[in-house]
């Protein structure tokens, strides 16, 4: 089954406190990312990983970073959460990195800092 | 720099009524565009895409045509319903320098009221 898992999906977390959000997917893809979606904003690339310890900023990087240790598993860390990163957080993976290639979303995880 | 550009806010009509959603889109290249759909709660996931100019994109009752002489995307269905509520995002892949990028339109609410 073709499927990308995130974990947890809801969260609560105090300003300071450390953030690890996780993700996973069962395809084999090549490549997967980080999103964070406000409203207003749309959605808003934080990392891509091109394979194994291959990852790249994205356009709001700042703040964020990413483990990727295993192709099916990609982690972002919050150091020290802020309350501007409550945010709804999406991974997604791709075969590979091309322009015309579709991305696989997860459900989403909801981080709400206080 | 590229650019994507969509109708924004939220878009309200009955079932059966014909839906226009309007993207356009800036490059210098020949892009790979996109129609992402998110329904409450779960992820984007792909509608439809056109890799090729002049072509169209058909999926599921909705259309859009690879327009390079207007650089427009533009997403049509003929017959809305209720099941089709939902956040559309327009989206063009493209390549900046070595690497491929995904610039995402804001993205259009549409409620359709049964």
């Amino acid at each position: 089954d073709m499927k990308v898992t995130q974990m947890p999906r809801y969260l609560i977390k105090r300003m300071g406190e450390n953030v690890l959000l996780e993700c996973g997917q069962d395809m084999s893809h090549e490549t997967m990312y980080w999103y964070r979606q406000d409203p207003g904003l749309g959605l808003q690339l934080i990392y891509i990983s091109y394979d194994v310890d291959s990852n790249s900023e994205g356009d709001i990087p700042k703040g964020y970073r990413v483990s990727r240790k295993k192709r099916e598993h990609f982690s972002l860390i919050l150091d020290s959460a802020k309350t501007n990163q409550t945010s709804v957080y999406f991974c997604a993976s791709s075969l590979f990195s091309g322009a015309g290639n579709t991305l696989y979303f997860g459900e989403g995880s909801r981080l709400i800092v206080v | 720099g590229d650019s994507v550009t969509q109708m924004q806010g939220q878009v309200t009509l009955s079932e059966d009524d014909f839906l226009f959603i309007n993207c356009t889109y800036s490059t210098t290249w020949y892009p790979t565009l996109f129609w992402y759909v998110q329904y409450p709660g779960e992820g984007p996931q792909l509608l439809l895409k056109v890799t090729t100019a002049n072509n169209k994109g058909i999926s599921r009752g909705f259309e859009a045509t690879y327009d390079k002489g207007t650089t427009s995307f533009h997403l049509q269905k003929a017959s809305v319903q209720e099941s089709d509520s939902a956040v559309y995002y327009c989206v063009l892949g493209d390549y900046v320098g070595d690497n491929s990028k995904l610039i995402w339109g804001l993205g259009t609410s549409l409620v359709v009221n049964p």
